[in-house]
Formats: structure tokens, C-alpha cells, sequence
């Protein structure tokens, strides 16, 4: 099992363009999120999507959109990049449940200049 | 008021020593308690979860909750320079859906 995937690793884009995230999970888990991590703030949750077909704000979804494509993939838009959208972006997913847990993906290093 | 507040540290202890890091939360309705390991330019990894009041132990390491206190604790035992690195603790919310939230994170240096 590959876990948590997250594509591009890198990605360094100009004020105004688009890009979308990409994160895969294979582990059959129901609930994906999408967090920014910046120094000194911790982990930020974006958005995230509770099941298959559904996605909901989280604490700074501003200048951010989802898309829950099936239960394995759930992406993460940036319609008109910032420089303060410069962050490590992290895509985590849970099975649900009493005892649920969180796993990451390896994070998406991205760069606004 | 965070949900979540850890002391950013760095918190410097010898190696061998006994590492306690400290983790306060605000919500009585929290339900699950974690710590995750840090790397520097690496992902969150899970170390311990804790569902309830008490110690939980796995090998180095022992997880302490207090939720009269609202006071989460993890102690590593005979810390190694490979234990160095940024220690966070998480929270889950929610009945009908799991919130997770994040403190700031602790960096812990373990010097040889």
C-alpha cells in the first residue's frame, strides 16, 4: 500500500496562475482533508470532505476549492495563486469511526512569487 | 483561544534523559488525543493515540491524559539524537464528523 499520495512534491507558480493538487489514498479511508502548514501556525485545515460526494470549509478556506473525485481522490484548486498561498499543503485522510486517526501524504511544497 | 496550545519550545534535554512534552486543550468534548512526530521538511507521523484517562505506553514512549485538566503529556524515555525533531499534538472533535486540530508543535533537540 502506497498510503497517502500527493503530486506535484514542488511547485513554484507566478501571482494569478492556477494549479490544482492532487492526493490519492488507497486505503479505503472515507474522510480526506487538505491542511497548509506555515511556521510557527501549525497545521490549518482548508477544506475537507467527511465521505465520497461531500466537502465542507475548514478554518481558511478563502482563495481554495475541492474536489471529491471518488472515495480515493480528493484535489485541491488554487484559482488566482497569492504569495500569502505560500505553504506547505499536506493532504491527510481517516477511516472514521470511534478511534479514528489521521495519516498524511508527503506534502506539496509550493512557492508564490 | 487556540483549541490546542503546546509550548514551541526548542526544549533541549541530554541524551538518555527523559523528554516530557506538554499539550493543553479547550473543548471538554474532545475525544481523541495524538501525537505525531515531525521531521524537518517531512509529513506528520503518528506516534500515540489516547482515548482515555490514564498512561499508555509503547516502548519509549507514554502517553498521559488528564481530561479533567484538559492536559494531554507525552514522555519519551532514553531520548536519542534520532528523537530530534518537532513533536505535535492533535485533538479530534465531532460526532457525526471527525475534526482534527493541530497545536503549533514542540521542537525537541536531544543533544549526544
Amino acid at each position: 500500500n502506497a498510503g497517502v499520495t500527493q503530486t506535484p512534491k514542488f511547485q513554484v507558480l507566478k501571482t494569478g496562475q492556477s494549479m490544482t493538487l492532487q492526493c490519492a489514498q488507497d486505503m479505503n479511508h472515507n474522510s480526506m482533508y487538505w491542511y497548509r502548514q506555515d511556521p510557527g501556525m501549525g497545521l490549518r485545515l482548508i477544506y475537507y470532505s467527511a465521505s465520497e460526494g461531500t466537502t465542507d470549509k475548514g478554518e481558511v478556506p478563502n482563495g481554495y476549492n475541492v474536489s471529491r473525485l471518488n472515495k480515493r481522490e480528493f484535489s485541491l484548486r488554487l484559482e488566482s495563486a497569492a504569495p500569502s498561498q505560500t505553504s506547505v499543503y499536506f493532504c491527510a485522510s481517516s477511516v472514521g469511526g470511534p478511534e479514528d486517526t489521521q495519516y498524511f501524504g508527503p506534502g506539496t511544497r509550493l512557492t508564490v512569487l | 483561544q487556540k483549541e490546542v496550545e503546546q509550548n514551541s519550545g526548542p526544549l533541549s534535554v541530554p541524551e538518555g534523559a527523559i523528554a516530557s512534552l506538554n499539550c493543553t486543550y479547550s473543548d471538554r468534548g474532545s475525544q481523541s488525543f495524538f501525537w505525531y512526530r515531525q521531521y524537518s521538511g517531512k509529513s506528520p507521523e503518528l506516534i500515540m493515540s489516547i482515548y482515555s484517562n490514564g498512561d499508555k505506553e509503547d516502548g519509549r514512549f507514554t502517553a498521559q491524559l488528564n481530561k479533567a485538566s484538559q492536559y494531554v503529556s507525552l514522555l519519551i524515555r532514553d531520548s536519542q539524537p534520532s528523537d530530534s525533531a518537532t513533536y505535535l499534538c492533535a485533538v479530534r472533535q465531532g460526532h457525526n464528523f471527525n475534526k482534527f486540530y493541530f497545536g503549533s508543535g514542540t521542537k525537541l533537540n536531544v543533544k549526544p
